[in-house]
Order: structure tokens, then C-alpha cells, then sequence
């Protein structure tokens, strides 16, 4: 049965304080593992997709990493407005829709 | 990118009651999908809504609860029946275009 993982459930940090989020997943068959940033009242907004071991992705502060097991989202010198849930999914080969996991809350105290 | 209108934002409803969610993307598709975000709990999948077709249900959600239409590729409903407390939650409609695409969802209070 696919199992998506994240830790920690919350996360607070100091403006500038770097820190990274874990994801791990069992999943038969990866076909894709995507991260997401949800705002309160918002539906998830689409950050990254990877797809093979040591594939790695950057958008501003935000980098995502992929092993075998686990992905990280690694936070450079996060700011405010950075604080949200970041929600990370896999997609089985195959299959279309996303297996998501509990999700991280960040906040970010300026 | 695919961009997706859903309304209502949110609404609350009395116990008993039924309520319509509708999804209207930019885009036509050929799946669409209903997920269910539970307060404080991540997104589960309810349904697999084809243009043409019966939606495809998962485990624990049935058609007589949420009876979902299809009449288009670019439009979609999800009706949350006979609600009880337990069915408030965020509804949301999601699109795959490369990546998966969501609307804004539409926040439920059952009271």
C-alpha cells in the first residue's frame, strides 16, 4: 500500500533560519513525486516534480531533492511569507491521481 | 498550466441537507478528479470523475453519498448528500496537465 510520510508535522523558524522538510514514501512503482504549497482557504499550489533518484529542483528559496526512500524540501533563508503547509504527493506508475501525505506547517517569525 | 474555477467557496449547511460543488477548468480533460481534506488532515482521494462514464469511487466513498456529473470535458459536480457534521471538510476538484492542478476547494460546514 502506498505510505507517504512527512516530518515534522510543524515547523517554526526564524527569518533567515534555513531548514529542510522530509518526506518519505513507500510506494510500488514511483511515477512522480510532487510538492505542494497550501495557504489557508486555498487549494494546493503546484512547486515541483520528480521524478528519479538524485534529481534535485530550485525555485527561489525552495529546493527539492529525491532518493529512493525520501525527499527533502530544503529552505534557504525563508521569510514570511514562506509560511504555509507544504504538502508533498506521489504518483504510483500508472495511476493519475496523487497520494498525498499529513503535510508540514511552516511558519516563518519575522 | 490548467486553470480551475470552483464554486462555492464555502457554504454552511444544515444537517440532512445536500449540497452541489462544481468544477469548471480552462481546459478540456479527459479525468478529473474529487479530493476531501478532512480539518487538519491531508487531501484523500474520493472519486475519479470520466467524461462519458460512471466516476470511479475509492475505498469508503460510495456514488449514493456523493453522486458526481461529467456532461463535458471542461465541467464537473460532486454533490455531497444527506450531510451529517462529519462531511465538513474541504472538497476539492483537481486536473492532471503535466502536473496536477487545484481549485481554490470549497469549505463545507455541516451544522
Amino acid at each position: 500500500e502506498d505510505q507517504v510520510t512527512q516530518s515534522p508535522e510543524a515547523l517554526r523558524l526564524q527569518e533567515g533560519e534555513s531548514s529542510s522538510l522530509n518526506c518519505s514514501y513507500t510506494v510500488s512503482g514511483l511515477r512522480g513525486l510532487f510538492w505542494y504549497r497550501q495557504d489557508p482557504g486555498k487549494g494546493p499550489e503546484f512547486l515541483f516534480t520528480l521524478y528519479s533518484a538524485g534529481e534535485e529542483k530550485e525555485k527561489e528559496r525552495l529546493k527539492a531533492t529525491l532518493t529512493k526512500k525520501e525527499s527533502f524540501l530544503h529552505i534557504t533563508a525563508p521569510k514570511p511569507e514562506d509560511s504555509a503547509t507544504y504538502l508533498c504527493a506521489v504518483q504510483q506508475t500508472g495511476a493519475n491521481n496523487l497520494f498525498f501525505g499529513t503535510g508540514t506547517r511552516l511558519t516563518v517569525i519575522p | 498550466s490548467a486553470v480551475i474555477s470552483q464554486k462555492p467557496s464555502r457554504d454552511i449547511c444544515q444537517r440532512g441537507t445536500s449540497l452541489t460543488i462544481q468544477c469548471q477548468v480552462d481546459s478540456q480533460v479527459t479525468m478529473m478528479f474529487w479530493y476531501r481534506q478532512q480539518p487538519g488532515q491531508s487531501l484523500t482521494l474520493i472519486a475519479t470523475a470520466n467524461q462519458g462514464s460512471e466516476a470511479t469511487y475509492e475505498s469508503g466513498f460510495v456514488i449514493d453519498k456523493f453522486p458526481i456529473s461529467r456532461p463535458n470535458l471542461t465541467f464537473s459536480t460532486l454533490t455531497v448528500s444527506n450531510m451529517s457534521p462529519e462531511d465538513s471538510s474541504i472538497y476539492l476538484c483537481s486536473v492532471v496537465w503535466g502536473e496536477a492542478f487545484f481549485g481554490q476547494g470549497t469549505r463545507l460546514t455541516v451544522v
